[in-house]
């Protein structure tokens, strides 16, 4: 079965570069979710958009942005990066529409690894 | 305010034997509850999810609990292989889009 896509597995970047991580949810998800994770701690919720419209937004910074598309891949921007911003970021998809269900389950992909040197 | 809180936040077990993990939560409103299995530097793998009625439900050797009442819930681990060595996630669910991550409990198991 699909799972979630997300590229590029690994990136390193440099203090003020930008970075431009992309998911591609499962197949007929409407939902996406980003979720950040540094070392040795749990995920935190970034932001999530369900038909291409932002759900909910947690704590992302102001210099990070996300939308997500027509085909309903998202992509997460973020500019002027700094050290802090190390770390393992996640995407989930999930079915939320009439479609789904109350046990709608959020599959996740196998993260990206962002260094900022 | 939504919160998800797990114990121990780290447990080292030898092969072979059992073992217990505790969530308790208090969000509302309560969709679900999920427990996820997230091995080092990968995506979190669901293993059982729990709705309000529910109270026992088996994955294998994995068998999780819920009591709504008290908000709590358990993720029994049966006679502990050393791939359980990962981090255990409760998650729940608290209306639509929102999920509530718990701080984990970082499992090691010893040959």
């Amino acid at each position: 079965a699909a799972g979630v896509i997300q590229s590029p597995r690994h990136l390193i970047k440099e203090k003020r570069e930008t970075a431009t991580l992309k998911c591609y949810p499962i197949p007929r998800h409407d939902t996406v979710y980003w979720y950040q994770q540094g070392p040795g701690q749990d995920p935190q919720f970034l932001i999530s958009f369900y038909e291409k419209m932002q759900s909910d937004k947690g704590s992302i910074p102001d210099r990070f942005s996300a939308q997500q598309f027509s085909d309903y891949h998202s992509e997460l921007n973020m500019s002027s990066l700094e050290l802090g911003d190390s770390a393992l970021y996640f995407c989930a998809s999930s079915l939320e529409g009439l479609a789904g269900g109350p046990d709608n389950e959020q599959f996740f992909g196998p993260g990206t690894r962002l260094t900022v040197l | 305010k939504n919160q998800v809180e797990q114990s121990p936040q780290s447990l080292i077990i030898l092969e072979g034997k059992n073992c217990t993990l505790q969530c308790n939560y208090t969000v509302s409103p309560f969709s679900n509850l999920r427990w996820y299995k997230q091995d080092t530097g990968r995506g979190p793998v669901s293993l059982t999810i729990m709705t309000f009625s529910e109270n026992t439900k088996s994955n294998g050797r994995y068998t999780a609990t819920l009591d709504a009442d008290t908000k709590q819930s358990s993720l029994h681990i049966t006679a502990s292989q050393l791939s359980d060595s990962a981090s255990y996630i409760c998650v729940v669910r608290g209306g639509t889009y929102k999920y509530i991550f718990g701080t984990g409990t970082r499992l090691k198991v010893l040959a």
